[in-house]
This record gives C-alpha cells, structure tokens and sequence, in this order.
C-alpha cells in the first residue's frame, strides 16, 4: 500500500533553516507529484508547493517564494522539502502528500514532522 | 485568511445529517474539482471525496460531495461519533497557481 514516511520532530532557532524528508513507498515515486502543506497549531491547513519527482519542476506558493525548496533523490524515493529564514510563525506540523499528476487532490498523506521554531 | 471559506464550527446529534459549505470563486471552486479531507490533529489527513463527487476505496457513501457556481458542499448521513473530526475543502486556484484550502469546519458530534 501507499505509504509517506516522514523525518521527526525538529526544533530550531530563528534564523536557521529546516529540511523534512518524506520516504516514498509502495507506488512508482516518480509517476506522482508530492506536495507539502503546513498547519499551524489553531490554524487551518496551508498548501506550500509541489514537486514532480521526475523532472524535479517546482511550484511553491508566493507566501513561500525564496524560502522553500523542494527536492528529491529518486534513487531512494526521497522528497524534502526545505524552509530556511525561520521564524516563530513557521512553527506548525508540516505534511507530505501525494498528489497523482495534473490532478488538485491529494490521496495519501505522510504522519507529520512538528517544526518548533523558538529561541 | 483563506481562499475558501467555511463554517469555523458546526455540530449534530449521532444519526443525524449534516453539510458543510465550502465558498470560493470562479478562479476556484468555480472552474476546478473540489476535494474534501478529514483530519484528526495528530494524524493524517485523510481524503474523502475527490473530483467534487467521488469517493476513493474505502469511504462510506454516508459521504458526499457537490458543487453549484463557486461554492461546493460536503453531506455527510448518518453521522457516527467517529466522525467528529476537522473537515478541509480543497481545490486548484488558476489566479495564484496554487493549491487553496478552505479554513476548515470542527464538527462535533453530540
């Protein structure tokens, strides 16, 4: 079956920056896109960009833009996803979930990797 | 703010029906299918209807989904304690050429 596997928990200091891994398994890694989307603790689930692991094209949210990159190692179904310049608004639970290619909705979701970001 | 906006709360006594509104515009759910989730904070969330209506392996069709102009609607029927959770709606935004979600709905089931 699907599964995303992701890296755990991380605290971090203003300023630096943080890389989530996701591990791809039980489907071809490269024929779907893998998305990342946040939620911040009261608040509603944010969508930050996607990757197609094939080609490595990104499209990442403007709120984003010039702070996150997401990459891959498809040789080992890897995606990451990372976020640098961070400060305390950045803390949240960061997701991974696929997303089948040309399609909006996401069918199968990673368990979470709770980012603190505090001094 | 959100792109989509929902109801922040609802609730329904076990066995009852409810629906859940999710409004956006035609740069949204206007022109693009709409997705619904489920999420328990500590879990993953986890898809429920994708293509406005259909429903991937698994899902009761207690669930249901809907749209009409820019605003889509999750129905959900004889509703079980265990469905208490958050509900997210989710859709393509072709003017900000990004995923949107709506804010979410806390359903509680009495």
């Amino acid at each position: 079956q699907v599964q995303l596997v992701q890296s755990g928990a991380e605290v971090k200091k203003p300023g630096a920056s943080v890389k989530v891994s996701c591990k791809a398994s039980g489907y071809t890694f490269s024929s779907s896109d893998v998305n990342w989307v946040r939620q911040a603790t009261g608040q509603g689930l944010e969508w930050m960009g996607w990757m197609n692991p094939n080609t490595g094209d990104t499209g990442y949210a403007q709120k984003f833009q010039g702070r996150v990159t997401m990459t891959r190692n498809t040789s080992i179904s890897l995606a990451y996803m990372e976020l640098s310049s961070l400060r305390s608004e950045d803390t949240a639970v960061y997701f991974c979930a696929r997303g089948p290619r040309g399609q909006s909705y996401l069918d199968s979701w990673g368990q979470g990797t709770l980012v603190t970001v505090s001094s | 703010q959100s792109v989509l906006t929902q109801p922040p709360s609802m609730s329904a006594a076990p066995g009852q029906n409810v629906t859940i509104s999710c409004s956006g515009s035609s740069s949204n759910v206007g022109n693009n299918y709409v997705s619904w989730y489920q999420y328990l904070p500590g879990t993953a969330p986890k898809l429920l209807i994708y293509d406005t209506s259909k429903r991937p392996s698994g899902i009761p069709d207690r669930f249901t989904g809907s749209t009409s102009g820019t605003s889509a609607t999750l129905g959900i029927t004889g509703l079980q304690t265990g469905d208490e959770a958050d509900y997210y709606c989710g859709t393509w935004d072709n003017s900000l050429s990004a995923g949107v979600f709506g804010g979410g709905t806390k359903l509680t089931v009495l």
